[in-house]
């Protein structure tokens, strides 16, 4: 199972938007409702942002929102702000009950 | 409160096994796994599988089938192993157990537990 493509890095300015795509194929993303967004900042566990597709967890801020067309996952997060900074994972349910995350996208505000 | 605990870090030679735990409290389980998630130094998340502690099904990402092992004990409290054999220095990473629902498809929604991670180094 291939890791999930991402860009290697994005940015905005404070206030901005900021969209990380996700690429896979027929067998996760696009065969899945199951597809989540984690946050990482250095040295700490990755904290679920979205899951299912669009869904955000208790005490997510609505700024993060996620969405899906075809192999395509995206995650969205508007009015960036500084603590926005950190590591972006995707991950897919995929064939054969198994899970397969993204390369990661380092997301910087300038 | 949640919690997942783990066991501490370690340092390992080529060939050498190493046996990771993750204690839970605070949880409930009913079906839902524990995964397993490693993290290389500066490196993406890669899925190692899982394993749900009330029944004992286990699921091994490709790559790793052979060479981990999942086990539980259930009493008197959940405790979840991750075993792995035949150390190489390209498994120097952190390792994770979680159940969080973007991986654990029948956690509760919005669930997401993780434990703080254990650093195994792999070196000669």
């Amino acid at each position: 199972q291939s890791a999930l493509t991402q860009p290697p890095s994005a940015s905005g300015s404070p206030g901005q938007s900021v969209t990380i795509s996700c690429t896979g194929t027929s067998s996760d993303i696009g065969g899945s409702n199951y597809v989540s967004w984690y946050q990482q900042h250095p040295g700490k566990a990755p904290k679920l942002m979205i899951y299912e597709v669009t869904k955000r967890p208790s005490g997510v801020p609505d700024r993060f929102s996620g969405s899906k067309s075809g192999n395509t996952a995206s995650l969205t997060v508007s009015g960036l702000q500084a603590e926005d900074e950190a590591d972006y994972y995707c991950s897919s349910y995929a064939d054969n009950n198994m899970r397969v995350f993204g390369s990661g996208t380092k997301v910087t505000v300038l | 409160q949640v919690q997942f605990v783990q066991s501490g870090a370690e340092v390992k030679k080529p060939g050498d096994s190493v046996k990771v735990s993750c204690k839970a409290s605070g949880h409930t389980f009913r079906n839902e796994g524990i995964h397993w998630v490693r993290q290389a130094p500066g490196q993406k998340l890669e899925w190692m599988g899982w394993i749900v502690p009330t029944n004992g099904d286990i699921q091994y990402a490709q790559k790793f089938q052979g060479r981990v092992t999942f086990t539980r004990d259930k009493s008197p409290a959940i405790i979840a192993y991750m075993e792995m054999n035949n150390l190489k220095s390209e498994d120097t990473a952190t390792y994770y157990c979680a159940t969080s629902k973007g991986i654990t498809l029948s956690a509760p929604p919005g669930s997401d537990h993780w434990g703080q991670g254990t650093l195994v180094t792999v070196s000669s």
